[in-house]
This record gives structure tokens, sequence and C-alpha cells, in this order.
């Protein structure tokens, strides 16, 4: 069965530093999604994304933090002066269209020393 | 009042019990209604997706949805030790808003 691959399963970064977490969607999904989730808390969402262009975002989704489909394929978030807070599991997802549910990657560990 | 409110237990049950779960939500917006199940330091796994009022089996699995009362339920039938993990109820609105997620343990 297709997958949702993220990588890297754990990064570890220093504060104000810019990290990038990549995301290999399933390849028929057209809608993807970021989400996060601090230890211990809901998962949030952050941001949607269709038709190489961000749909929705949540408060969350400040200027710090970007999103782009680069090469068709992979599907990348931003952050670009990482803070503390920023510490959380960070899961991609996809979704082939609006009426199908959203299949989730095992994320990506942030850690900000 | 929180969008989507979902009891975080503990919840321990012997193998073989039936698991009962369940979340209330608060926006009549959610059209799509879907339970997750998530193992430590894993993504949400999909487990049911249901649109409508009323019910939908898979196997063990039967999940409820009564969107007048904007309640839904998610039962384990003969729950097994690798049921054992945190179970998410989450609710789409061209997103998704989750529960806090209920800790199950179905003890051998």
């Amino acid at each position: 069965e297709p997958e949702v691959t993220q990588t890297p399963s754990h990064q570890v970064t220093q504060m104000g530093q810019e990290v990038i977490l990549r995301c290999v969607p399933i390849s028929n999904h057209l809608y993807f999604y970021w989400y996060r989730q601090i230890l211990g808390q809901k998962v949030e969402f952050l941001v949607s994304f269709y038709n190489n262009e961000i749909s929705e975002k949540s408060e969350i989704f400040d200027d710090q933090f970007s999103v782009e489909r680069p090469d068709g394929s992979n599907f990348t978030l931003k952050i670009r002066s990482t803070k503390l807070e920023d510490s959380a599991m960070y899961f991609c997802a996809g979704q082939g269209s609006r009426d199908q549910p959203q299949h989730f990657g095992d994320g990506t560990r942030l850690s900000i020393l | 009042q929180k969008e989507v409110e979902q009891d975080p237990g503990p919840l321990s049950v012997p193998e073989g019990a039936i698991v009962s779960l369940n979340c209330t939500y608060s926006n009549s917006a959610f059209q799509y209604f879907m339970w997750y199940r998530q193992y430590s330091r894993k993504g949400p796994e999909l487990l049911m997706y249901t649109y409508s009022s009323g019910n939908k089996e898979d196997g063990r699995f039967t999940a409820q949805v009564d969107k007048s009362s904007k309640y839904i339920s998610l039962f384990i039938r003969d729950s097994q030790p690798s049921d054992s993990a945190t179970y998410l109820c989450a609710m789409d609105d061209y997103k998704l808003s989750f529960g806090a997620g209920t800790t199950v343990t179905v003890r051998a």
C-alpha cells in the first residue's frame, strides 16, 4: 500500500537556525497538509496546499513558516528561524480528493536546543 | 467551548472486551468524521471514515455518527493487546480538527 514518507525522522537544531522538513506524498494525491503535535497535546493544523498554492493556514503558520512543492513530488515545510516552542512532531498528510480521507506520514520529530 | 472534545482516558480493558470511545463537537460545518489510531512516535493511521449519520462497520470496528447530537463513537469488539494505542477522532472542514486522543490499553 502506498505510503507518505517523511524525512528526517528526527532533526535536532540550534535555536535560530533554519530547518526544512521533507515529505513525499502518495503519487496521486492532490491536496497536501502539514500538522504538528507538541508532546502531550493535540494534533494541530498548520497549513493546506493545493495547486501550488496555500489554501488555508492557521494562526501558528506565521511568517517564519513556508511550504513549497518544488519538483511535483516533494512537499517541504521550512521554518526560517526556529524557536524553542517549535519543538514538536510535524506530520505531513495527503488527500486524493476533497471527499477522501487524509493519509499521514510517520512524522519528523523536531528538537530545538 | 472546544471545537472537538474527547476524553483522554486512559482506558484499560481485558482482552476480548468491547472498547467504546466517543467525541463531541460544536462545529456544524464538519462534513466528514474519522477515527485514527496512533502508536507512540508514529503518525495517525486511518481506521474509519464516515460522512453521514449512522453506523459503519469494518471487521471488529464500528463507527457511529449522530450529526443531530454532534456525537461520534468508535467501538472495538473482541479487543486484542495489539489494539493498545491512542485513538484520535478527527473532523474535516477542509482541514482536520482532532480530539485530544484516548489512550487504550488491552490487558492480555
